[in-house]
Protein backbone atom coordinates (compact mmCIF):
# COMPACT_ATOMS: atom_id res chain seq x y z
CA UNK A 1 0.00 0.00 0.00
CA UNK A 2 1.00 3.95 -0.42
CA UNK A 3 2.12 3.89 -3.80
CA UNK A 4 3.16 7.11 -4.99
CA UNK A 5 4.09 7.34 -8.70
CA UNK A 6 5.48 10.05 -10.86
CA UNK A 7 5.69 10.66 -14.52
CA UNK A 8 8.03 11.45 -16.09
CA UNK A 9 10.89 9.69 -14.28
CA UNK A 10 13.76 12.14 -16.47
CA UNK A 11 13.39 14.60 -19.08
CA UNK A 12 15.62 16.68 -21.06
CA UNK A 13 14.44 20.08 -21.88
CA UNK A 14 15.57 22.85 -23.72
CA UNK A 15 16.20 26.17 -22.11
CA UNK A 16 13.53 28.45 -22.18
CA UNK A 17 10.58 26.01 -22.37
CA UNK A 18 8.29 24.44 -20.10
CA UNK A 19 7.65 20.96 -18.43
CA UNK A 20 5.17 19.31 -16.21
CA UNK A 21 5.72 16.84 -13.81
CA UNK A 22 2.86 14.35 -12.28
CA UNK A 23 2.93 12.79 -8.93
CA UNK A 24 -0.28 10.51 -8.49
CA UNK A 25 -0.81 7.99 -5.74
CA UNK A 26 -2.42 5.43 -6.67
CA UNK A 27 -3.54 3.43 -3.88
CA UNK A 28 -4.99 6.04 -1.05
CA UNK A 29 -6.20 9.44 -1.23
CA UNK A 30 -3.71 11.97 -0.38
CA UNK A 31 -4.83 14.58 2.23
CA UNK A 32 -1.70 16.73 1.12
CA UNK A 33 1.41 16.50 -1.39
CA UNK A 34 4.56 18.23 -0.94
CA UNK A 35 7.19 18.92 -3.73
CA UNK A 36 11.07 18.83 -3.01
CA UNK A 37 14.01 18.95 -5.08
CA UNK A 38 17.31 17.52 -4.17
CA UNK A 39 21.19 18.14 -5.32
CA UNK A 40 23.66 15.42 -5.70
CA UNK A 41 24.45 14.11 -2.59
CA UNK A 42 22.40 15.89 0.25
CA UNK A 43 18.87 15.99 1.66
CA UNK A 44 15.86 16.50 0.44
CA UNK A 45 14.89 20.98 0.44
CA UNK A 46 10.71 20.63 0.06
CA UNK A 47 9.54 23.22 -1.98
CA UNK A 48 5.95 23.95 -1.82
CA UNK A 49 3.19 21.82 0.13
CA UNK A 50 -0.04 21.79 -1.18
CA UNK A 51 -3.50 20.52 -0.76
CA UNK A 52 -6.63 19.47 -2.74
CA UNK A 53 -8.07 22.49 -4.37
CA UNK A 54 -6.14 24.86 -2.10
CA UNK A 55 -3.49 27.23 -3.44
CA UNK A 56 0.07 25.51 -2.56
CA UNK A 57 2.43 27.14 -0.17
CA UNK A 58 5.78 27.82 -1.13
CA UNK A 59 8.73 27.67 0.77
CA UNK A 60 11.12 30.90 1.64
CA UNK A 61 13.19 31.36 -1.82
CA UNK A 62 11.12 29.32 -4.16
CA UNK A 63 9.40 31.50 -7.38
CA UNK A 64 5.81 30.74 -7.62
CA UNK A 65 5.68 31.86 -10.69
CA UNK A 66 8.26 29.56 -12.15
CA UNK A 67 7.19 26.15 -10.22
CA UNK A 68 3.30 26.13 -10.26
CA UNK A 69 2.00 23.69 -8.62
CA UNK A 70 -1.40 22.12 -9.31
CA UNK A 71 -3.37 19.39 -6.70
CA UNK A 72 -6.36 19.19 -8.61
CA UNK A 73 -7.79 15.81 -7.14
CA UNK A 74 -7.10 13.96 -3.70
CA UNK A 75 -4.68 11.65 -5.71
CA UNK A 76 -2.69 13.96 -8.64
CA UNK A 77 -0.34 16.94 -8.10
CA UNK A 78 1.45 18.39 -10.89
CA UNK A 79 4.33 21.08 -10.76
CA UNK A 80 5.12 22.89 -13.98
CA UNK A 81 8.67 24.15 -14.01
CA UNK A 82 8.57 27.45 -16.68
CA UNK A 83 10.81 28.99 -18.81
CA UNK A 84 13.55 26.12 -17.59
CA UNK A 85 16.86 27.01 -17.70
CA UNK A 86 20.22 24.65 -17.10
CA UNK A 87 20.34 25.87 -13.09
CA UNK A 88 16.78 23.98 -12.85
CA UNK A 89 18.11 21.05 -13.05
CA UNK A 90 17.63 18.92 -10.90
CA UNK A 91 16.02 15.74 -8.92
CA UNK A 92 12.58 16.46 -8.28
CA UNK A 93 10.66 14.14 -5.92
CA UNK A 94 6.97 14.37 -4.75
CA UNK A 95 5.49 12.65 -1.84
CA UNK A 96 2.11 12.48 -0.39
CA UNK A 97 0.34 11.94 3.34
CA UNK A 98 -2.86 11.51 4.54
CA UNK A 99 -3.95 11.53 7.93
CA UNK A 100 -0.38 10.22 9.96
CA UNK A 101 3.27 12.56 9.97
CA UNK A 102 4.43 9.76 7.35
CA UNK A 103 5.42 10.62 3.91
CA UNK A 104 5.31 8.47 0.74
CA UNK A 105 7.43 9.61 -1.82
CA UNK A 106 7.74 8.91 -5.77
CA UNK A 107 10.29 7.42 -7.30
CA UNK A 108 11.23 11.24 -8.73
CA UNK A 109 12.19 12.90 -11.90
CA UNK A 110 15.64 13.97 -13.08
CA UNK A 111 15.00 17.24 -15.25
CA UNK A 112 18.20 18.10 -17.52
CA UNK A 113 17.69 21.08 -18.67
CA UNK A 114 20.36 21.89 -21.85
CA UNK B 1 14.84 27.30 13.07
CA UNK B 2 14.32 23.65 14.13
CA UNK B 3 17.28 20.90 12.41
CA UNK B 4 17.91 18.07 12.64
CA UNK B 5 21.62 16.78 12.50
CA UNK B 6 23.08 13.50 11.82
CA UNK B 7 25.70 11.81 11.94
CA UNK B 8 27.86 10.59 10.96
CA UNK B 9 27.85 12.30 7.23
CA UNK B 10 29.69 9.53 5.42
CA UNK B 11 30.14 5.85 6.36
CA UNK B 12 31.94 3.26 4.37
CA UNK B 13 31.90 -0.09 6.42
CA UNK B 14 33.13 -3.64 5.14
CA UNK B 15 30.14 -5.96 4.89
CA UNK B 16 29.58 -7.39 8.38
CA UNK B 17 30.41 -5.11 10.63
CA UNK B 18 27.87 -2.88 12.71
CA UNK B 19 27.17 0.40 12.46
CA UNK B 20 25.24 3.29 14.42
CA UNK B 21 23.58 6.61 12.82
CA UNK B 22 22.56 9.63 14.83
CA UNK B 23 19.32 12.23 14.84
CA UNK B 24 19.73 15.18 16.79
CA UNK B 25 17.59 18.00 17.80
CA UNK B 26 17.01 20.39 20.55
CA UNK B 27 13.36 20.04 19.46
CA UNK B 28 10.99 17.78 20.90
CA UNK B 29 9.17 15.99 18.04
CA UNK B 30 5.61 14.10 18.39
CA UNK B 31 7.01 11.33 16.06
CA UNK B 32 9.94 10.77 14.08
CA UNK B 33 10.60 8.82 10.56
CA UNK B 34 13.93 6.99 9.37
CA UNK B 35 13.75 6.45 5.43
CA UNK B 36 16.52 5.07 3.12
CA UNK B 37 17.20 6.35 -0.07
CA UNK B 38 18.90 4.48 -2.82
CA UNK B 39 20.20 6.64 -5.66
CA UNK B 40 18.24 7.72 -8.48
CA UNK B 41 15.05 6.97 -6.33
CA UNK B 42 12.37 8.65 -4.06
CA UNK B 43 13.04 7.68 -0.56
CA UNK B 44 11.02 4.66 1.10
CA UNK B 45 9.62 4.69 4.80
CA UNK B 46 11.74 2.31 7.13
CA UNK B 47 9.71 2.98 10.45
CA UNK B 48 7.55 5.94 12.63
CA UNK B 49 8.64 5.64 16.23
CA UNK B 50 6.08 7.68 17.86
CA UNK B 51 6.87 6.81 22.23
CA UNK B 52 10.37 8.32 24.21
CA UNK B 53 11.90 5.54 25.00
CA UNK B 54 10.84 2.72 22.12
CA UNK B 55 12.63 0.35 20.40
CA UNK B 56 11.44 -0.85 17.07
CA UNK B 57 13.41 -3.62 15.40
CA UNK B 58 13.16 -4.44 11.18
CA UNK B 59 15.39 -7.23 10.86
CA UNK B 60 18.86 -6.19 11.15
CA UNK B 61 17.89 -2.52 11.97
CA UNK B 62 16.99 -1.16 15.51
CA UNK B 63 15.54 2.21 15.84
CA UNK B 64 15.19 3.92 19.23
CA UNK B 65 13.50 7.23 20.09
CA UNK B 66 15.59 8.71 22.76
CA UNK B 67 13.76 9.39 25.83
CA UNK B 68 12.99 13.70 25.57
CA UNK B 69 11.79 12.35 22.08
CA UNK B 70 14.73 15.05 21.02
CA UNK B 71 16.63 12.46 19.26
CA UNK B 72 16.76 9.21 17.81
CA UNK B 73 19.43 6.30 16.24
CA UNK B 74 19.57 3.53 13.94
CA UNK B 75 21.46 0.60 14.40
CA UNK B 76 22.47 -1.91 11.70
CA UNK B 77 23.97 -5.16 12.62
CA UNK B 78 25.79 -7.13 10.40
CA UNK B 79 25.74 -4.42 7.36
CA UNK B 80 25.21 -6.09 3.63
CA UNK B 81 26.24 -3.98 0.38
CA UNK B 82 22.68 -4.23 0.27
CA UNK B 83 22.33 -1.28 2.70
CA UNK B 84 23.78 1.16 0.94
CA UNK B 85 21.99 4.04 0.56
CA UNK B 86 20.92 7.46 2.08
CA UNK B 87 19.44 7.37 5.63
CA UNK B 88 17.34 10.39 6.62
CA UNK B 89 15.62 10.61 9.72
CA UNK B 90 12.30 13.22 9.42
CA UNK B 91 10.08 14.99 11.94
CA UNK B 92 6.93 16.71 12.36
CA UNK B 93 7.92 20.34 13.13
CA UNK B 94 6.47 23.61 14.36
CA UNK B 95 5.10 24.47 11.41
CA UNK B 96 6.37 21.84 8.14
CA UNK B 97 7.44 18.54 7.89
CA UNK B 98 11.72 18.54 8.36
CA UNK B 99 14.29 15.72 7.23
CA UNK B 100 17.97 15.61 8.86
CA UNK B 101 20.90 16.38 6.99
CA UNK B 102 21.15 12.91 5.71
CA UNK B 103 23.77 9.90 6.25
CA UNK B 104 25.22 8.14 3.48
CA UNK B 105 26.13 4.66 4.12
CA UNK B 106 28.31 2.69 1.74
CA UNK B 107 29.01 -0.91 2.65
CA UNK B 108 31.74 -2.77 0.81
CA UNK B 109 31.72 -6.42 -0.08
Amino acid sequence: GAVVSQHPSWVICKSGTSVKIECRSLDFQATTMFWYRQFPKQSLMLMATSNEGSKATYEQGVEKDKFLINHASLTLSTLTVTSAHPEDSSFYICSASTTGPEQYFGPGTRLTVT
Amino acid sequence: TQLLEQSPQFLSIQEGENLTVYCNSSSVFSSLQWYRQEPGEGPVLLVTVVTGGEVKKLKRLTFQFGDARKDSSLHITAAQPGDTGLYLCAASGTYKYIFGTGTRLKVLA
